[in-house]
């Protein structure tokens, strides 16, 4: 069964210091992957996703991810965060061969000043 | 840009109330959805559509039903509201499977 796992249901870092928001899925074909993030009253929107390639992919507003196989991991980074950061994140899984998509339950991401 | 406008964004409805929540894009995607948001449970898919006049059933589809129709236009119905139906809901469209689904800013329902 397909499945998005995101460990951390809350993330506490300072401002200016490195982030990872872990991801796992669950699913033995080829996935399309996304973050989208959610800011406080607002709808979902896109980070940054992964069709195929270089497994490093590059997103809005400093983020990144990268996609392993092999880990069946897609981890969201970040170099130095800011306040503004501070959102609601989704790791998301995209089947092609149902047409279903999978949300993880999202990771709270708290930048502390 | 994509744009995907939900209305009421805002709604009080007493318990066995009709409700409907509306959803129109003009992304001229096919695929639209409807989700619900609640704490400790993320996102679930309530149903979806590929098209005017289609509808598939989602993961939790019980005291929903929808309704798709045209292809900018995409309905959720809540013939007797209960208050587990107080929630947070979102529509979103895409072009397509494995692409970038657009969402509205949420309808918050709450039923008393």
């Amino acid at each position: 069964a397909q499945s998005v796992t995101q460990p951390d249901a809350r993330v506490t870092v300072s401002e200016g210091a490195s982030l990872q928001l872990r991801c796992k899925y669950s699913y033995s074909g080829t996935p399309y992957l996304f973050w989208y993030v959610q800011y406080p009253r607002q709808g979902l929107q896109l980070l940054l996703k992964y069709y195929s390639g270089d497994p490093v992919v590059q997103g809005v507003n400093g983020f990144e991810a990268e996609f392993s196989k092999s880990n069946s991991s897609f981890h969201l980074r970040k170099a130095s965060v800011h306040w503004s950061d501070s959102a609601v994140y989704f790791c998301v899984l995209s089947v092609n061969s149902n047409n279903r998509i999978f949300f993880g339950d999202g990771t709270q991401l708290v930048v502390k000043p | 840009e994509a744009a995907v406008t939900q209305s009421p964004r805002n709604k009080v409805t007493v318990t066995g109330g009709n409700v409907t929540l509306s959803c129109r894009q003009t992304n001229s995607h096919n695929y639209m959805y409807w989700y619900r948001q609640d704490t400790g449970h993320g996102l679930r898919l309530i149903h979806y559509s590929y098209g005017a006049g289609n509808l598939q059933i989602g993961d939790v589809p019980d005291g929903y039903k929808a309704t798709r129709t045209t292809q900018e236009d995409f309905f959720l119905l809540l013939e007797l509201a209960s208050p587990s139906q107080t929630s947070l809901y979102f529509c979103a469209s895409s072009s397509g499977s494995g692409n970038t689904l657009y969402f509205g800013e949420g309808s918050r329902l709450i039923v008393v």
